[in-house]
């Protein structure tokens, strides 16, 4: 089974700008999870979406927002773009999230490296 | 609430060494508790998972962890320690009633040849 894709792997633009990060889950995973790492802060949850509903938000402003396709495939969007989002954003996908007695784990991506000038 | 705590932000070993990384966590209910290694310039990848079906879970590449409830920890040990075991080490929490890992700030481990 292919893992889990990101593209693009880097991106560079500058502040004010908007940009749109691509995840492709392994197939026949259906929740897909955003983090954003950053040397400061490390690694912070984003959000999910499962069934292309999301189910839950992390503590980011509204400028960041994501959706997911019918085919499980998501993306996130940074609008107005600030020096401070320049960071690595992971993707994750996993079957479902409960089990029914644990969690399932996640698999990540390679990640999109952002660079905001 | 709840949270995860690496109580050490950079570990260093000889190779052949044991590893100990520590983590406590801190839940309210019964969590489901992973370990996950991150290569420089590469995604996480799971190390190993604690389910509550063991308390003494092992994972990849001789890795094992040991949950202790009336500790909160969830150690991440390996009896001997290999130059490709370098690498960023990260401790995760998830709950029952909730959709999101929280993941510790991270351990960095160095292997001294």
């Amino acid at each position: 089974k292919a893992g889990v894709t990101q593209t693009p792997r880097y991106l560079i633009k500058t502040r004010g700008q908007q940009v749109t990060l691509s995840c492709s889950p392994i197939s026949g995973h259906r929740s897909v999870s955003w983090y954003q790492q950053t040397p400061g802060q490390g690694l912070q949850f984003l959000f999910e979406y499962f069934s292309e509903t999301q189910r839950n938000k992390g503590n980011f402003p509204g400028r960041f927002s994501g959706r997911q396709f019918s085919n499980s495939r998501s993306e996130m969007n940074v609008s107005t773009l600030e020096l401070g989002d320049s960071a690595l954003y992971l993707c994750a996908s996993s079957p479902t999230r409960w089990r029914g007695d644990s969690y399932n784990e996640q698999f990540f991506g390679p990640g999109t490296r952002l660079t905001v000038l | 609430a709840q949270s995860v705590t690496q109580l050490d932000s950079h570990v260093s070993v000889s190779e052949g060494t044991p590893v100990l990384l520590r983590c406590n966590y801190s839940s309210s209910y019964s969590p489901s508790l992973f370990w996950y290694v991150q290569h420089p310039n590469k995604g996480l990848q799971l190390l190993l998972k604690y389910t509550s079906a063991a308390t003494l879970v092992k994972g990849v590449n001789g890795f094992e962890a040991e949950f202790k409830k009336s500790e909160t920890s969830f150690h991440l040990t390996k009896p001997s320690a290999h130059m490709s075991d370098a690498a960023e080490y990260f401790c995760v929490v998830t709950l029952r009633t909730g959709n999101q890992f929280y993941f510790g700030t991270g351990t960095s481990l160095t292997v001294i040849p």
